[in-house]
């Protein structure tokens, strides 16, 4: 399997514009996370999905950020306006809930580092 | 709400040496997973272990294995033979059975020296 894949990898964008993040999920995944990190806050959550539904974005920042989940392969994370605090590394990651004996374990891409300038 | 626990912000050992990070949790949950995650330089978050607590037998991985004490809610990663390729961050991390989503601690900063 390819494993979670995230675009862009890296992107450099000014203060006030729109920055959208991409993830492609595991196949046959049925739980998708954002997950946000910083020095100064480590890593947070931020919002997660189960096919495809919100589950709980309480860790969603602020009204800038939205999250969406068309379909099972695919969700974005967008920022607008973008502001410098915002620059963190993004990590999108999912996961297959199977019961006690298989499954479960979360799996991250490789990261979309953010630098709001 | 479970809450997970790295004491250990720092952490650094000789190659070839053995290491372990320890890592507490609080639950009144009787099923779920423990991880521990390893996050080096390019940030890539990789999992390194992972414990099912109705398993009484601690997992192993090559040369990476955990010290699981479920009454003591206590999950520690042994490094034996460090290599300095395993500098990195560790995160330990818990989930609920069928929960969805995980809680994190710090994460502990390993640093092999050669």
């Amino acid at each position: 399997d390819a494993g979670v894949i995230q675009s862009p990898r890296h992107e450099v964008t000014e203060m006030g514009q729109e920055v959208t993040l991409r993830c492609k999920p595991i196949s046959g995944h049925d739980y998708l996370f954002w997950y946000r990190q910083t020095m100064m806050r480590g890593l947070e959550l931020l919002i997660y999905f189960n096919n495809n539904v919100p589950i709980d974005d309480s860790g969603m920042p602020e009204d800038r950020f939205s999250a969406k989940m068309p379909n099972a392969s695919f969700s974005t994370l967008k920022i607008q306006p973008s502001e410098p605090r915002d620059s963190a590394v993004y990590f999108c990651a999912s996961s297959l809930i199977q019961g006690v004996n298989s499954g479960n374990t979360i799996y991250f891409g490789e990261g979309s580092w953010l630098t709001v300038v | 709400a479970q809450t997970v626990t790295q004491s250990q912000p720092e952490m650094s050992v000789q190659e070839a040496e053995t290491v372990t990070l320890s890592c507490t949790y609080d639950t009144s949950e009787n099923n779920y997973y423990l991880f521990w995650y390893k996050q080096p330089p390019s940030r890539q978050m990789i999992l390194v272990i992972r414990q099912e607590a109705y398993k009484q037998q601690n997992a192993t991985e090559n040369r990476f294995s955990v010290n699981f004490q479920k009454a003591a809610k206590s999950f520690s990663l042994k490094i034996s033979d460090s290599q300095l390729g395993d500098t990195a961050m560790y995160f330990c991390a818990f989930m609920k059975v069928n929960a969805g989503k995980s809680t994190f601690g710090d994460g502990t900063t390993l640093t092999v020296k050669p």
